[in-house]
């Protein structure tokens, strides 16, 4: 079982609001992801949480809050967006590589289905 | 820096012909590894293949099969006898480590693949 889900599938906020995304994987991964994407243009890397340890930032505005409460879930917290945040959020997942590893990126992510987010 | 072009941004074929989307990286590594993912409208990046940089033999998987060729730093991806479920945006992406942070992908920008009936 190769799935990653997403809740919910669409989000329609307001730049006062306060909103989350959900992200859930039972493959035993313990790395996780959080992607954003335009139209018409590749996902953007945001987060990456290895070990439920923040390992990248991607130099992501503060309104975008990351949490790991556990292995297998992720969250996305949304605050004071601005209408340029509306985008595709992608969650994915792959097996961890601990700190201090050298040598090549080879996990394969598995994404979920994300989360259409329309600020206003 | 590593770095993925993908040239073609759409390509439209009719069903049944084939078709090659291409795939350029630049690395200074010596073992790396590179990806294929689907992104069909529904927005979900469907993974499709993992290859080393080691293993130069060309895969195949049904309708489709890749040509990895190290020498021009190429990884190309062809559908044989496409179908219209075949419409969809093509990545290519290249696998970069970060020492004592994390592994991310490097994605090309793209190829959108229309099979028309």
């Amino acid at each position: 079982d190769t799935e990653v889900t997403q809740t919910p599938k669409h989000l329609v906020m307001g730049m006062t609001n306060k909103k989350s995304l959900k992200c859930e994987q039972h493959m035993g991964h313990r790395a996780m992801y959080w992607y954003k994407q335009k139209a018409k243009k590749p996902p953007e890397l945001m987060f990456v949480y290895s070990y439920e340890k923040l390992s990248i930032n991607e130099s992501v505005p503060s309104r975008f809050s990351p949490e790991c409460p556990n292995s297998s879930l992720l969250n996305l917290h949304l605050h004071a967006l601005q209408p340029e945040d509306s985008a595709l959020y992608l969650c994915a997942s792959s097996q961890g590589e601990r700190a201090g590893t050298s040598g090549r990126f080879r996990k394969t992510q598995y994404f979920g289905p994300g989360t259409r987010l329309l600020v206003l | 820096a590593q770095k993925v072009t993908q040239a073609q941004t759409e390509i439209s074929v009719v069903e049944k012909e084939d078709v090659t989307l291409d795939c350029v990286y630049e690395t200074r590594d010596t073992t790396y590894y590179l990806f294929w993912y689907k992104q069909p409208p529904s927005g979900e990046l469907v993974f499709l293949i993992r290859r080393n940089s080691f293993d130069e033999q060309n895969e195949i998987s049904g309708r489709y099969s890749w040509n990895f060729q190290k020498s021009t730093s190429s990884f190309n991806f062809t559908i044989t006898a496409s179908q219209v479920v075949d419409s969809a945006v093509y990545f290519c992406a290249l696998g970069k480590m970060i020492y004592n942070q994390g592994g991310k992908l490097i994605f090309g920008q793209g190829t959108e693949l229309s099979v028309k009936p």
